[in-house]
């Protein structure tokens, strides 16, 4: 009974390629988010998903693409990965835009990029 | 420009001491300030503060927020070492942008 679930939770893969990361909430949220987390442990948003609709989207390099498909899903895709983009990606969601909510997290993504 | 910003970065106590952790912040048009306890990977949701003045507590944990001087304290008492984790801050404004400090790391030694 998963409430933010993340797959896969670890990828390791060569520059270049190109790879997608899922996330699930089974809380009935109305938003989700995307954040990454660096080597230092510093949290940065990505972007916010609310009813499917993007909200936020910082400024984050164009070869990543979120996609939501639905309340429930905010898949992440990235294109031509590069060695910084080596990180915890963490997927979390919450009722109400804006943190004025609980944000619940998923468990993160760790991506290696070699 | 919107930041937050938490200190100590790192701090080590023994078990059974207490623990004040800061958290000021620079945001246009405040809505709330939350605390997340991260420990190996997720964070986990401590508390959300929106009003001054109001503390928050839950078990040894406790939390308040002054609006006015644009900061918060989370405190904990009696440490166990279960406590060891990383504490962060984040706080939202009306724009819907959550912005995150770089966390305090708390070392509990037993």
């Amino acid at each position: 009974d998963t409430a933010v679930s993340q797959t896969p939770k670890y990828l390791v893969t060569q520059m270049g390629n190109d790879k997608s990361i899922k996330c699930e909430q089974n809380l009935g949220h109305d938003t989700m988010y995307w954040y990454k987390q660096d080597s230092k442990k510093f949290l940065k948003i990505m972007f916010s998903y609310n009813n499917k609709e993007l909200i936020i989207n910082e400024t984050v390099p164009n070869r990543f693409s979120p996609k939501s498909p639905d309340k429930a899903h905010l898949n992440l895709h990235i294109n031509s990965l590069e060695l910084g983009d080596s990180a915890v990606y963490f997927c979390a969601s919450s009722q109400l835009a804006g943190g004025g909510d609980t944000q619940y997290f998923g468990p993160g993504t760790r991506l290696t990029v070699l | 420009e919107d930041k937050v910003v938490q200190s100590p970065l790192s701090l080590v106590v023994h078990e059974g001491d207490t623990v004040t952790l800061n958290c000021s912040y620079e945001v246009t048009n405040f809505r709330s300030l939350l605390w997340y306890k991260q420990e190996k990977k997720a964070p986990t949701f401590l508390f959300m503060l929106t009003s001054s003045g109001i503390e928050k507590k839950s078990g040894r944990l406790s939390s308040i927020l002054d609006k006015k001087e644009l900061f918060s304290i989370l405190n904990i008492t009696a440490t166990q070492t279960g406590d060891s984790a990383v504490y962060l801050c984040a706080v939202s404004g009306r724009d819907d942008k959550i912005i995150f400090g770089k966390g305090t790391r708390l070392h509990i030694l037993p």
